[in-house]
């Protein structure tokens, strides 16, 4: 069972403002990616990090950073939220030595108004 | 590049049915194969995954055989019910230290008593 969190759940907020979406994971895993998904269930990398200090842009351009200062916790921050940031967001880790297992968070599912 | 194909939903079935979900994928060198479900509200669980060819991956009365001679990774169960509703999503994870997972479309399946 993987023990990966995500908070909020739900948030609902205005245009402009700054919001950080939280996750951590208790496995001590090395790697950790956030994903974006869309309404129509496609996900998309946005970033990831092979390890504390190291980030990595995705696949998909996002106005968003990430911070990874300690293994456990890679929380994603918007400095200027708009309504083309709703979506799901999902956060997910890896050993890299389970040949590229990853195990996701619950989602944070985002909404501004 | 990596890619990943896997048929259109919805997929609607009474209880009881027998379900394939097709995915076939691109990819260079042996990729790891992966199912995922997403129950409503709910991120991604692994439900099953391959390694190396001919492997097959099985989960809660699900399957999925990794055919590399047909580069297809479909997944099966005999006998589907209600509680099966979700979202399924295949994916591929290249080789190499960083594990990123290429993800198809997602299939959605509706089953009905």
């Amino acid at each position: 069972e993987a023990d990966i969190y995500q908070t909020p759940r739900y948030l609902v907020i205005g245009t402009g403002k700054k919001i950080t979406l939280e996750c951590s994971q208790t496995m001590g895993h090395d790697k950790m990616y956030w994903y974006q998904q869309d309404p129509g269930m496609e996900l998309h990398l946005i970033h990831y990090s092979y390890g504390v200090n190291s980030t990595e842009k995705g696949d998909l351009s996002s106005e968003s950073t990430v911070s990874r200062i300690r293994t456990e916790h890679f929380p994603l921050t918007l400095e200027s939220a708009r309504p083309s940031h709703t979506s799901q967001y999902l956060c997910a880790s890896s050993d890299g030595a389970a040949k590229g297992t990853q195990y996701f968070g619950p989602g944070t599912r985002l909404l501004v108004l | 590049g990596n890619s990943v194909t896997q048929m259109e939903g919805p997929v609607t079935l009474s209880e009881e049915a027998f379900l394939t979900i097709n995915c076939t994928y691109t990819a260079t060198g042996y990729p790891s194969l992966f199912w995922y479900v997403q129950y409503p509200g709910e991120g991604l669980q692994l439900l099953l995954k391959a390694t190396k060819a001919d492997d097959k991956g099985s989960n809660k009365g699900f399957e999925a055989t990794y055919r590399k001679e047909t580069t297809s990774f479909h997944l099966e169960k005999g006998s589907v019910q209600v509680s099966d509703s979700a979202v399924y999503f295949c994916a591929l994870s290249g080789r190499g230290g960083y594990n990123k997972l290429i993800f198809g479309a997602g299939t959605r399946l509706a089953v009905h008593p």
